[in-house]
């Protein structure tokens, strides 16, 4: 069975930063892209980044793209996203979601509970 | 970068269909035939529901199906049951200088 965990959230000030986790099990981590998706509280999804099987082609949102920054360690089973010069609009559940394929299709076949960023004084 | 647009909301009664529209531009839905669907019911996160524009994954029931035409691509649920009830998002891969994703704002399905 597919489990992806997200940590690393929590209550961070504004311009301050926050590095999300995601631990991924139950498949070979390595054959699939993987990607982050936000969502604030009461609206919809949004696709922040994404990233292929070997970290060869890596895709931001504009409005996270110089702030954030997502990786990949295949020999941890781990995905992760550094969130830098936060801002209150940052605010939503943080998603970690399997790609169907190696490459990018952004077909999001597996998603995680999410971890909450609130952005905050 | 501007989200893909959707309904913001549907209706329909138990066993009828609904069809819910995605209009992207020939940059996304239009340029590739990488178009999914999410199901969201309060507090849970999504599920794939359709991929590829039509393929269901294995477990989605087959009243669920997606289809594309130009710039815009559809979902049709079929024999609606209440607990189709539910958010309904598209999402479609985008091509440009480096690749993104992009969603749709999301529909409120009603089942009455």
């Amino acid at each position: 069975e597919v489990q992806l965990v997200e940590s690393g959230g929590g209550l961070v000030q504004p311009g301050r930063s926050l590095r999300l986790s995601c631990a991924a099990s139950g498949f070979t981590f390595d054959d699939y892209a993987m990607h982050w998706v936000r969502q604030a509280p009461g609206k919809g999804l949004e696709w922040v980044s994404g990233i292929s099987w070997s970290g060869g082609s890596i895709g931001y949102a504009d409005s996270v793209r110089g702030r954030f920054t997502i990786s990949r360690d295949n020999a941890k089973n781990s995905l992760y996203l550094q969130m830098n010069s936060l801002r209150a609009e940052d605010t939503a559940l943080y998603y970690c979601a399997k790609d169907e394929v190696a490459g990018i299709a952004v077909n999001l076949e597996s998603w995680g509970q999410g971890a909450l960023v609130t952005v905050s004084s | 970068q501007s989200a893909l647009t959707q309904p913001r909301s549907v209706s329909g009664s138990p066993g009828q269909s609904v069809t819910i529209s995605c209009t992207g531009t020939s940059s996304d839905v239009g340029g590739y035939n990488y178009v999914s669907w999410y199901q969201q019911h309060p507090g849970k996160a999504p599920k794939l529901m359709i991929c590829n524009v039509s393929k269901r994954p294995s477990g989605v029931p087959d009243r669920f199906s997606g289809s594309k035409s130009g710039n815009t691509a559809s979902l049709t649920i079929s024999g609606l049951q209440a607990e189709d009830e539910a958010d309904y998002y598209c999402c479609s891969y985008a091509g440009g200088y480096t690749f993104r994703g992009v969603f749709g704002g999301g529909t409120k399905l009603t089942v009455l």
